[in-house]
């Protein structure tokens, strides 16, 4: 069965440093999504990178990279210069089915809790 | 464009009771899908909706139904809401791209 695995419940973090938040995912399709979304104390789910499996580049968005490690099955999110409004919970995310696929669905782990100091 | 809003933001039941849950969306996406989402767990799914008229059961559909009369509305039930009901709904939708976006989520305690 799938599965998303976060070992870190909560983490800490100076602003301005960077960070990484580990994500490691079990499967035995070929193709697969991996996401990382982000949930501030108000509550909703926020967007913040996605990589494909066949995607050779690590994906990345402004401070968000996501370094994809396939053989290690690993896709761990990289904050750069963390900010005290990086202060959140966040989740690692696969689809489960093949891209763009009507049946597919996102399997989430269990998240980090990111605390930002001044 | 408002995206996907839930209504209502908060409710509170009685054991027994019954409600539902609306998820609206304004973006034309194909695909809603309906979350829960408990303390020290990641977001479960519930049912999901391929399109206008269908829907399917995801992970933990038990005590929940839901309907998709319309394209942009997908609907949540609990007929006879349970302590264990108690939790966060979450509502998102797609296209046929990857990324599923989430409305503002629904606080529900039964009590």
């Amino acid at each position: 069965a799938q599965k998303i695995t976060q070992t870190q419940p909560g983490m800490f973090v100076q602003e301005k440093e960077a960070v990484t938040l580990d994500c490691t995912y079990d499967t035995s399709d070929q193709s697969y999504g991996l996401f990382w979304y982000k949930q501030p104390s108000s509550g909703e789910m926020i967007f913040l990178i996605y990589q494909g499996s066949y995607d050779e580049q690590n994906a990345t968005e402004g401070r968000y990279s996501l370094n994809f490690q396939k053989a290690r099955k690993s896709a761990n999110l990289v904050i750069s210069a963390s900010q005290l409004g990086d202060s959140a919970m966040y989740f690692c995310a696969m689809r489960e089915g093949n891209y763009g696929g009507a049946t597919n669905k996102l399997i989430f782990g269990t998240g980090t809790l990111l605390a930002v100091q001044p | 464009n408002a995206g996907v809003t839930q209504t209502p933001k908060f409710r509170v039941l009685k054991t027994g009771q019954s409600m539902t849950l609306l998820c609206a969306q304004d973006m034309n996406h194909e695909y809603m899908y309906w979350y829960r989402q408990d303390p020290g767990m990641g977001l479960r799914l519930i049912h999901y909706s391929v399109g206008e008229g269908t829907t399917a059961k995801g992970e933990v559909p038990d005590g929940y139904n839901v309907s998709r009369l319309k394209k942009q509305n997908f609907l949540l039930g609990l007929e006879s809401a349970a302590p264990s009901q108690t939790s966060v709904y979450f509502c998102a939708s797609r296209t046929s791209g990857e990324t599923q976006y989430f409305g503002p989520g629904t606080r529900l305690l039964v009590l």
